[in-house]
C-alpha cells in the first residue's frame, strides 16, 4: 500500500539536544512538506521541497533544518536553537499539480523536557 | 495573509446541517479542505480551483467564490463521524514551483447523538 510514514510517533528529548524526525513516502510524490501544529494554531509550514536537493523555508523555519537527498525521504532536524520545540509535527507529500491534494503522515509528537 | 475560518466552533445534533466558511484577503487560485480528528493526521475532503474545477468526496460539497475570495464547505445530514476540526488551506498561485498552502486556524465541529 502506498502511503507516508513518520517515526517515531512519540519522542522525548532533553532540552539542548538536536533531534531528527523521519518522513518517508512511497507515493512517488515530488513535493514534501513539514508542518508544526500547536493547540489553536492550525498548521504552520516549516519547510517544503518540490524536488530532490532543493527546499524552501516556510513561515517558521528558524531552529529547524531539512534535507532532501532522495525523492522519498524528507527528514526534519529540530535543533537546540528552536526555543519551544514541544509540538505535534506533521509531514505531507503531494504531486505538483494544483489539483493534487496533500497526503499526511500520522505525525510525531515531540516533547522536550 | 492567513485565511479566516468561521465559525470557530459548532455543535450539531446528528442529521443537522452545517456550513463552514473560509475567507481570504488575497486572490486565490485554489482552496483545499481537510478534516482532522484529535491526535490524527488531516484527511483530504475537497479541492476547488479557480475556474470551477473541483475534486472531492461524494458526500461532501463545497463552493468557491473567486471574486469574494471565499469558500464554503457544506455538511448535510451530519453523522457522528463528521466530528473533528476542519481546516481550509489556500493556494495563491498556479505556479508549478509553489504548491505551498496557507492554512486557516480551523473550525471545531462536534456532532452529538
Amino acid at each position: 500500500d502506498g502511503g507516508i510514514t513518520q517515526s517515531p510517533k512519540y519522542l522525548f528529548r532533553k532540552e539542548g539536544q538536536n533531534v531528527t524526525l523521519s518522513c518517508e513516502q512511497n507515493l512517488n510524490h515530488d513535493a514534501m512538506y513539514w508542518y508544526r501544529q500547536d493547540p489553536g494554531q492550525g498548521l504552520r509550514l516549516i519547510y517544503y521541497s518540490q524536488i530532490v536537493n532543493d527546499f524552501q523555508k516556510g513561515d517558521i523555519a528558524e531552529g529547524y533544518s531539512v534535507s532532501r537527498e532522495k525523492k522519498e525521504s524528507f527528514p526534519l532536524t529540530v535543533t537546540s536553537a528552536q526555543k519551544n520545540p514541544t509540538a505535534f509535527y506533521l509531514c505531507a507529500s503531494s504531486g505538483i499539480s494544483a489539483y493534487n491534494e496533500q497526503f499526511f503522515g500520522p505525525g510525531t509528537r515531540l516533547t522536550v523536557l | 495573509q492567513q485565511p479566516v475560518q468561521s465559525p470557530q466552533a459548532v455543535i450539531l445534533r446528528e442529521g443537522e446541517d452545517a456550513v463552514i466558511n473560509c475567507s481570504s484577503s488575497k486572490a486565490l487560485y485554489s482552496v483545499h479542505w481537510y478534516r482532522q480528528k484529535h491526535g490524527e493526521a488531516p484527511v483530504f475532503l475537497m479541492i476547488l480551483l479557480k475556474g470551477g474545477e473541483q475534486k472531492g468526496h461524494d458526500k461532501i460539497s463545497a463552493s468557491f467564490n473567486e471574486k469574494k475570495q471565499q469558500s464554503s464547505l457544506y455538511l448535510t445530514a451530519s453523522q457522528l463521524s463528521y466530528s473533528g476540526t476542519y481546516f481550509c488551506g489556500t493556494g495563491l498561485t498556479n505556479a508549478g514551483n509553489n504548491r505551498k498552502l496557507i492554512w486557516g486556524l480551523g473550525t471545531s465541529l462536534a456532532v452529538n447523538p
